[in-house]
Protein backbone atom coordinates (compact mmCIF):
# COMPACT_ATOMS: atom_id res chain seq x y z
CA UNK A 1 0.00 0.00 0.00
CA UNK A 2 1.34 4.00 -0.78
CA UNK A 3 1.42 6.20 2.39
CA UNK A 4 2.32 9.81 2.42
CA UNK A 5 2.92 11.51 5.55
CA UNK A 6 3.59 15.23 6.01
CA UNK A 7 4.28 15.62 10.00
CA UNK A 8 3.95 19.34 9.77
CA UNK A 9 0.26 20.59 10.39
CA UNK A 10 1.13 24.06 10.14
CA UNK A 11 4.59 26.49 9.99
CA UNK A 12 3.93 29.85 10.90
CA UNK A 13 7.27 32.24 8.97
CA UNK A 14 7.78 35.92 8.66
CA UNK A 15 8.47 36.75 5.79
CA UNK A 16 11.99 36.44 3.56
CA UNK A 17 12.50 33.16 6.18
CA UNK A 18 13.51 30.26 4.56
CA UNK A 19 11.29 27.07 5.54
CA UNK A 20 11.04 23.36 4.28
CA UNK A 21 8.25 21.53 4.14
CA UNK A 22 8.79 17.84 5.27
CA UNK A 23 7.42 14.93 3.05
CA UNK A 24 7.99 11.07 3.49
CA UNK A 25 6.53 8.39 1.56
CA UNK A 26 5.89 4.73 1.83
CA UNK A 27 5.60 2.85 -1.63
CA UNK A 28 6.47 -0.91 -2.70
CA UNK A 29 6.35 -0.51 -6.32
CA UNK A 30 9.90 0.58 -8.27
CA UNK A 31 8.67 2.58 -10.59
CA UNK A 32 6.28 5.98 -8.95
CA UNK A 33 6.14 9.63 -9.53
CA UNK A 34 5.88 12.28 -6.74
CA UNK A 35 3.97 15.62 -6.78
CA UNK A 36 3.96 19.23 -4.69
CA UNK A 37 0.33 20.83 -5.31
CA UNK A 38 -0.34 24.51 -3.65
CA UNK A 39 -3.66 25.38 -2.71
CA UNK A 40 -4.03 29.11 -2.15
CA UNK A 41 -6.93 30.61 0.57
CA UNK A 42 -9.00 30.49 -3.16
CA UNK A 43 -9.05 27.40 -3.13
CA UNK A 44 -7.86 25.82 -6.32
CA UNK A 45 -4.87 23.04 -6.25
CA UNK A 46 -2.33 24.59 -8.18
CA UNK A 47 0.39 21.88 -9.48
CA UNK A 48 4.11 22.81 -8.79
CA UNK A 49 6.28 19.77 -9.45
CA UNK A 50 6.69 15.93 -10.07
CA UNK A 51 9.60 14.04 -10.05
CA UNK A 52 9.86 10.10 -11.42
CA UNK A 53 11.79 7.45 -8.86
CA UNK A 54 14.36 7.53 -11.43
CA UNK A 55 15.47 11.08 -11.31
CA UNK A 56 17.15 11.60 -7.83
CA UNK A 57 18.17 15.31 -8.67
CA UNK A 58 17.28 17.95 -7.05
CA UNK A 59 14.83 20.93 -8.89
CA UNK A 60 15.09 24.24 -8.55
CA UNK A 61 12.72 26.50 -9.61
CA UNK A 62 12.94 30.41 -8.65
CA UNK A 63 12.86 30.50 -5.03
CA UNK A 64 11.54 26.70 -4.65
CA UNK A 65 13.45 24.04 -4.69
CA UNK A 66 13.04 20.05 -4.22
CA UNK A 67 15.11 17.63 -2.28
CA UNK A 68 14.49 13.98 -3.29
CA UNK A 69 15.83 11.41 -1.47
CA UNK A 70 15.24 7.54 -2.00
CA UNK A 71 17.18 6.81 0.98
CA UNK A 72 15.23 8.33 3.48
CA UNK A 73 12.10 7.91 1.73
CA UNK A 74 11.53 11.63 1.85
CA UNK A 75 10.58 14.47 -0.70
CA UNK A 76 11.32 17.62 0.45
CA UNK A 77 10.03 21.37 -0.45
CA UNK A 78 11.81 24.51 0.39
CA UNK A 79 10.97 28.14 0.05
CA UNK A 80 13.62 30.56 0.00
CA UNK A 81 13.34 33.70 1.15
CA UNK A 82 9.27 33.25 1.61
CA UNK A 83 6.68 35.68 0.67
CA UNK A 84 3.22 36.18 1.85
CA UNK A 85 1.57 34.89 -1.21
CA UNK A 86 3.31 31.97 -0.44
CA UNK A 87 1.04 31.17 2.22
CA UNK A 88 -0.90 28.19 1.52
CA UNK A 89 -1.92 24.72 2.17
CA UNK A 90 0.97 22.78 0.78
CA UNK A 91 0.20 18.86 -0.49
CA UNK A 92 2.42 15.99 -1.11
CA UNK A 93 1.47 12.94 -2.56
CA UNK A 94 2.29 10.08 -4.75
CA UNK A 95 1.70 7.68 -7.48
CA UNK A 96 2.53 4.90 -9.13
CA UNK A 97 3.21 3.02 -12.70
CA UNK A 98 -0.16 0.82 -12.16
CA UNK A 99 -1.53 3.08 -10.40
CA UNK A 100 -2.79 6.46 -11.78
CA UNK A 101 -4.79 7.86 -8.56
CA UNK A 102 -2.83 10.18 -6.10
CA UNK A 103 -2.20 9.14 -2.67
CA UNK A 104 -2.21 12.67 -0.81
CA UNK A 105 -0.93 13.65 2.41
CA UNK A 106 -2.71 15.45 4.85
CA UNK A 107 -1.32 18.81 3.82
CA UNK A 108 0.97 21.18 5.56
CA UNK A 109 -0.51 24.47 6.47
CA UNK A 110 1.85 27.53 5.56
CA UNK A 111 1.14 30.94 6.71
CA UNK A 112 3.70 33.90 6.26
CA UNK A 113 3.64 37.43 8.09
CA UNK A 114 4.60 40.31 6.78
CA UNK B 1 -5.92 26.94 -23.25
CA UNK B 2 -8.86 26.29 -20.35
CA UNK B 3 -8.17 24.32 -17.43
CA UNK B 4 -10.29 22.30 -15.27
CA UNK B 5 -13.52 23.82 -14.37
CA UNK B 6 -16.18 22.44 -11.74
CA UNK B 7 -19.88 23.65 -11.19
CA UNK B 8 -21.23 25.06 -8.99
CA UNK B 9 -17.84 26.41 -6.90
CA UNK B 10 -20.61 26.47 -3.31
CA UNK B 11 -23.77 24.02 -2.58
CA UNK B 12 -25.30 24.08 0.87
CA UNK B 13 -28.31 21.23 0.23
CA UNK B 14 -30.33 19.95 3.32
CA UNK B 15 -29.74 16.12 4.11
CA UNK B 16 -32.18 13.63 2.04
CA UNK B 17 -31.46 15.90 -0.85
CA UNK B 18 -29.52 14.94 -4.60
CA UNK B 19 -26.97 17.14 -5.37
CA UNK B 20 -24.97 16.84 -8.70
CA UNK B 21 -21.74 18.59 -9.40
CA UNK B 22 -20.27 18.73 -13.17
CA UNK B 23 -16.61 18.56 -13.94
CA UNK B 24 -15.22 19.94 -17.53
CA UNK B 25 -11.42 18.31 -17.79
CA UNK B 26 -8.91 19.78 -20.03
CA UNK B 27 -9.66 19.66 -23.45
CA UNK B 28 -8.21 16.24 -25.38
CA UNK B 29 -7.43 14.88 -21.55
CA UNK B 30 -9.10 11.37 -21.97
CA UNK B 31 -8.33 10.79 -17.83
CA UNK B 32 -10.70 12.05 -15.57
CA UNK B 33 -10.52 12.06 -11.42
CA UNK B 34 -12.75 12.62 -8.99
CA UNK B 35 -11.07 13.17 -5.51
CA UNK B 36 -12.55 14.91 -2.37
CA UNK B 37 -11.46 16.29 0.85
CA UNK B 38 -13.23 16.30 4.45
CA UNK B 39 -12.80 18.76 6.59
CA UNK B 40 -8.70 18.84 7.91
CA UNK B 41 -8.51 15.29 6.34
CA UNK B 42 -6.67 14.43 3.41
CA UNK B 43 -7.54 14.57 0.00
CA UNK B 44 -9.04 10.91 -0.57
CA UNK B 45 -9.21 9.55 -4.54
CA UNK B 46 -12.81 8.27 -5.57
CA UNK B 47 -12.85 7.32 -9.22
CA UNK B 48 -10.81 7.35 -12.42
CA UNK B 49 -12.51 7.80 -15.94
CA UNK B 50 -10.66 6.54 -18.74
CA UNK B 51 -12.72 8.57 -22.05
CA UNK B 52 -16.37 7.43 -20.75
CA UNK B 53 -15.23 3.90 -18.91
CA UNK B 54 -14.46 3.68 -15.39
CA UNK B 55 -11.22 2.22 -15.01
CA UNK B 56 -10.84 2.43 -11.22
CA UNK B 57 -13.71 3.38 -8.81
CA UNK B 58 -12.67 1.81 -5.59
CA UNK B 59 -12.69 5.07 -3.89
CA UNK B 60 -16.44 5.73 -3.79
CA UNK B 61 -17.85 5.45 -0.17
CA UNK B 62 -21.26 3.55 -1.23
CA UNK B 63 -24.43 3.62 -3.10
CA UNK B 64 -25.33 6.72 -3.05
CA UNK B 65 -22.89 8.27 -4.96
CA UNK B 66 -23.16 7.99 -9.03
CA UNK B 67 -20.42 8.99 -11.30
CA UNK B 68 -20.85 9.02 -15.13
CA UNK B 69 -19.27 10.52 -17.94
CA UNK B 70 -21.44 10.47 -21.31
CA UNK B 71 -19.30 10.52 -24.49
CA UNK B 72 -15.96 10.84 -22.82
CA UNK B 73 -16.34 14.79 -22.37
CA UNK B 74 -17.77 16.36 -19.25
CA UNK B 75 -18.44 14.10 -15.82
CA UNK B 76 -20.63 14.62 -13.26
CA UNK B 77 -20.78 13.63 -9.73
CA UNK B 78 -24.47 12.75 -8.04
CA UNK B 79 -25.19 12.46 -4.32
CA UNK B 80 -28.46 10.83 -3.98
CA UNK B 81 -29.49 10.98 -0.67
CA UNK B 82 -27.21 13.05 0.84
CA UNK B 83 -25.84 12.58 4.13
CA UNK B 84 -24.53 15.06 6.19
CA UNK B 85 -20.77 13.52 5.93
CA UNK B 86 -20.31 14.32 2.32
CA UNK B 87 -19.98 17.24 3.20
CA UNK B 88 -16.83 18.21 1.74
CA UNK B 89 -14.40 19.55 -1.51
CA UNK B 90 -15.05 17.73 -3.95
CA UNK B 91 -11.92 18.46 -6.62
CA UNK B 92 -11.88 16.88 -10.34
CA UNK B 93 -9.06 16.44 -11.94
CA UNK B 94 -7.87 15.79 -15.50
CA UNK B 95 -4.64 14.20 -17.20
CA UNK B 96 -3.58 13.23 -21.08
CA UNK B 97 -3.69 9.41 -21.94
CA UNK B 98 -0.38 8.40 -21.72
CA UNK B 99 1.32 4.83 -22.40
CA UNK B 100 4.32 5.13 -20.35
CA UNK B 101 2.52 5.25 -16.99
CA UNK B 102 -0.20 8.33 -15.42
CA UNK B 103 0.99 11.84 -16.36
CA UNK B 104 0.59 15.19 -13.96
CA UNK B 105 -3.48 15.40 -13.01
CA UNK B 106 -4.66 19.02 -13.06
CA UNK B 107 -6.96 20.24 -11.07
CA UNK B 108 -10.25 22.28 -11.16
CA UNK B 109 -11.02 24.78 -8.04
CA UNK B 110 -13.41 22.23 -6.40
CA UNK B 111 -16.99 22.42 -5.51
CA UNK B 112 -17.68 22.77 -1.78
CA UNK B 113 -20.56 20.76 -0.65
CA UNK B 114 -22.46 21.67 2.48
CA UNK B 115 -24.90 18.92 3.92
CA UNK B 116 -27.31 20.59 6.42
Amino acid sequence: AQKVTQAQTEISVVEKEDVTLDCVYETRDTTYYLFWYKQPPSGELVFLIRRNSFDEQNEISGRYSWNFQKSTSSFNFTITASQVVDSAVYFCALNTYNTDKLIFGTGTRLQVFP
Amino acid sequence: EAGVTQFPSHSVIEKGQTVTLRCDPISGHDNLYWYRRVMGKEIKFLLHFVKESKQDESGMPNNRFLAERTGGTYSTLKVQPAELEDSGVYFCASSPLLAGGPDTQYFGPGTRLTVL
